[in-house]
């Protein structure tokens, strides 16, 4: 069964950065894009970018450009997403979110969450 | 951020339908069929129910549908049960700068 598993909480200093790991499992990894999508406490869900496995191409939304890195490595069937220059407003919940295929557009499995705190 | 607008809450008895509109604009829902639905319990990742306007994932009830007119989506849920007392948010690819945008979500409570 196709499985996603994020790596731990995390609690970071403005102006940090944070990497969050999610590994898949369960089907070909190569064969299906990752998306990250983040909730802050008590909001809606909003979507970060996406990495093509097999390519390691990327996509970014402007918001996001310059400051979020997302990478693969296929040995191990994970990917990895990385916001830079943290500010309070990015203490939030953070889900890997696999794409129905090669860009379907739409996320048929999610990871269980990572939350990321950043306080001074 | 949301581009995406639709009722804050909606409630409905057991065995009543309920429907969630999403309005969006000529960019993103009006354009594209890439409409999603993900249903979500408190501290719970999201769940895929409805794909591409209104398709359904193997495994979701067909008491779940969608569909879409103009610029607006809509999910109904038919035969409401205690189970679907959950948040629900749509989503809609909205070509390139933003990609997707997320509603803020519409919170269904089972009366």
């Amino acid at each position: 069964q196709v499985q996603l598993l994020q790596s731990g909480a995390e609690v970071k200093k403005p102006g940090a950065s944070v990497k969050v790991s999610c590994k898949a499992s369960g089907y070909t990894f190569t064969n299906y894009y990752m998306h990250w999508v983040r909730q802050a406490p008590g909001q809606g869900l909003e979507w970060m970018g996406m990495i093509n496995p097999s390519t390691g191409f990327t996509t970014y939304p402007h918001k996001f450009q310059g400051r979020v890195t997302m990478t693969r490595d296929t040995s191990t069937s994970t990917v990895y997403m990385e916001l830079s220059r943290l500010i309070s407003e990015d203490t939030a919940v953070y889900y890997c979110a696999r794409d129905g295929g090669s860009w379907k557009h739409y996320f048929d499995y999610w990871g269980q969450g990572t939350l990321a705190t950043v306080s001074s | 951020q949301s581009a995406l607008t639709q009722p804050r809450s909606v409630s409905g008895s057991p065995g009543q339908s309920v429907t969630i509109s999403c309005t969006g604009t000529s960019s993103d829902i009006g354009d594209y069929n890439y409409i999603s639905w993900y249903q979500q319990y408190p501290g719970k990742a999201p769940k895929l129910i409805i794909y591409d306007v209104s398709k359904r994932p193997s495994g979701v009830p067909d008491r779940f549908s969608g569909s879409k007119s103009g610029n607006t989506a809509s999910l109904t849920i038919s035969g409401l049960q205690a189970e679907d007392e959950a948040e629900y948010y749509c989503c809609s690819y909205t070509g390139s700068f933003t990609f997707y945008v997320f509603d803020t979500g519409t919170k269904v409570t089972v009366l």
